[in-house]
């Protein structure tokens, strides 16, 4: 079946230092990748998604590329703050909408 | 534009208590979802419906019923609730089931029980 691996966090940096959180999936056909963000409290909120392959999702400064070679779609931001802080979790949709999730990452960064 | 709304926001239950989790969206959208979320474990899937009148089971449907009473609404009823079932409970929606599109999240339900 579907599944998705994210990188174990939690993951602590400091301001204005370069994210990456990794994420690789497992999966048939051609589905749709998504990273969503979740803050202390709150529900799940789509962050940026990709539908085909060498797609590149953007939002906020974060991104990230579908790589259908590598079974990838890592998240990326050259400059983090204080306010990015929240847990990560990739996603990917094959059918019927039914949405598969990793394990989610927790970041925290550091004034 | 409110979303999707999940009530209660926190409860807590005895053991063997029964309860409905409610969920609503006004997007229209056919598709709802309900997921637990536990620490380490992501987001599993416990029952889904992709239109008004269907429903499937997901990953941990196991102690759990749910209903679609309409296109808006999709309830969650544990029967007689155990402290495996205490966990954080999301609801989600999504528009015409397509794979591209992304899911819309209430702000969940801190279920405990004792």
């Amino acid at each position: 079946g579907d599944s998705v691996t994210q990188m174990e966090g939690p993951v602590t940096l400091s301001e204005e230092a370069f994210l990456t959180i990794n994420c690789t999936y497992t999966a048939t056909g051609y589905p749709s990748l998504f990273w969503y963000v979740q803050y202390p409290g709150e529900g799940l909120q789509l962050l940026l998604k990709a539908t085909k392959a060498d797609d590149k999702g953007s939002n906020k400064g974060f991104e990230a590329t579908y790589r259908k070679e590598t079974t990838s779609f890592h998240l990326e931001k050259g400059s983090v703050q204080v306010s990015d802080s929240a847990v990560y979790f990739c996603a990917l949709s094959r059918n019927a909408g039914k949405s598969t999730f990793g394990d989610g990452t927790t970041l925290t960064v550091k004034p | 534009n409110a979303g999707v709304t999940q009530t209660p926001k926190f409860q807590v239950l005895k053991t063997g208590q029964s309860m409905t989790l409610q969920c609503a969206q006004d997007m229209n959208h056919n598709s709802m979802y309900w997921y637990r979320q536990d620490p380490g474990m992501g987001l599993r899937l416990i029952y889904y419906s992709a239109s008004e009148g269907t429903t499937d089971k997901g990953e941990v449907p196991n102690g759990y019923n749910v209903s679609r009473l309409n296109k808006r609404e999709f309830s969650l009823r544990l029967e007689s609730a155990a402290p495996s079932q205490t966990s954080v409970y999301f609801c989600a929606s999504r528009g015409q089931g397509l794979s591209g599109t992304e899911a819309f999240f209430g702000q969940g339900t801190r279920l405990t029980v004792v």
